[in-house]
């Protein structure tokens, strides 16, 4: 079955990069139609959607976030990485990471990890 | 970018009633990409419709879907104590994809 999970820092410093791993199984990111996308949520706040990363490695951003984003992958290791540059005390947040297939499935997030809690205070 | 918005902000209800939750988009839905999400304390979100009105797998038909263009709509016909959650809609129609602001229901 799919499974994501997402790992990383738990407290960054103001102006550091956050980088967060998201480590997948039961699904190539190889495959035709496949994504796995960033998704975030500040505490008691609404769902953001970041960015995604496609199966032909093709990458899109949140039009306000780009300027800060990295997408990245490594199909040998099943893991796509996110790399958030220059944070502030509003990136703090929920981090998701879900999967997406295109053409045999919803072509929305159809799985979702359980997400990892990123703090950023000095 | 398709802001959009939800409402009513949030709802108190009681097992047993129908609720209609609405979604607004500022511009038209393309091929009405339109998603919701159901999202309880902890937890990540869960997708319940995709496609403006198909359910996800498994989920149950008391939850049903529908609108096109600007103007969608969530119905439970009949609301079962763990329906009480926060509920997203979503747009996939455009890569810049965006959520709702959300709607809560609560007991």
């Amino acid at each position: 079955q799919v499974t994501l999970r997402e790992s990383g820092p738990a407290l960054v410093k103001p102006t550091q990069t956050l980088t967060l791993t998201c480590t997948f199984s039961g699904f190539s990111l190889t495959t035709t139609g496949v994504s796995v996308a960033w998704i975030r949520q500040p505490p008691g706040k609404a769902l953001e959607w970041l960015a995604r990363i496609d199966w032909d490695g093709d990458k899109y951003y949140s039009t306000s976030l780009k300027t800060r984003l990295t997408i990245s992958k490594d199909t040998s290791k099943n893991q796509v990485v996110l790399m958030l540059t220059n944070t502030d005390p509003s990136d703090t947040a929920m981090y998701y990471c879900a999967q997406i297939s295109h053409y045999d499935s919803s072509g929305t997030f159809d799985y979702w990890g359980q997400g990892t809690p990123v703090t950023v205070s000095s | 970018e398709i802001v959009l918005t939800q409402s009513p902000g949030t709802l108190s209800l009681s097992p047993g009633e129908r609720v209609t939750l609405s979604c607004r988009a500022s511009r038209s839905v393309t091929s009405d990409l339109l998603a919701w999400f159901q999202q309880k304390p902890g937890q990540a979100p869960r997708l319940l419709i995709y496609g403006a009105s198909t359910r996800a797998t498994g989920l149950p038909d008391r939850f049903s879907g529908s609108g096109s263009g600007t103007d969608f709509t969530l119905t439970i016909s009949r609301l079962e104590p763990e329906d009480f959650a926060v509920y997203y809609c979503q747009q996939y129609a455009t890569t810049s994809y965006t959520f709702g602001q959300g709607t809560t229901l609560e007991i």
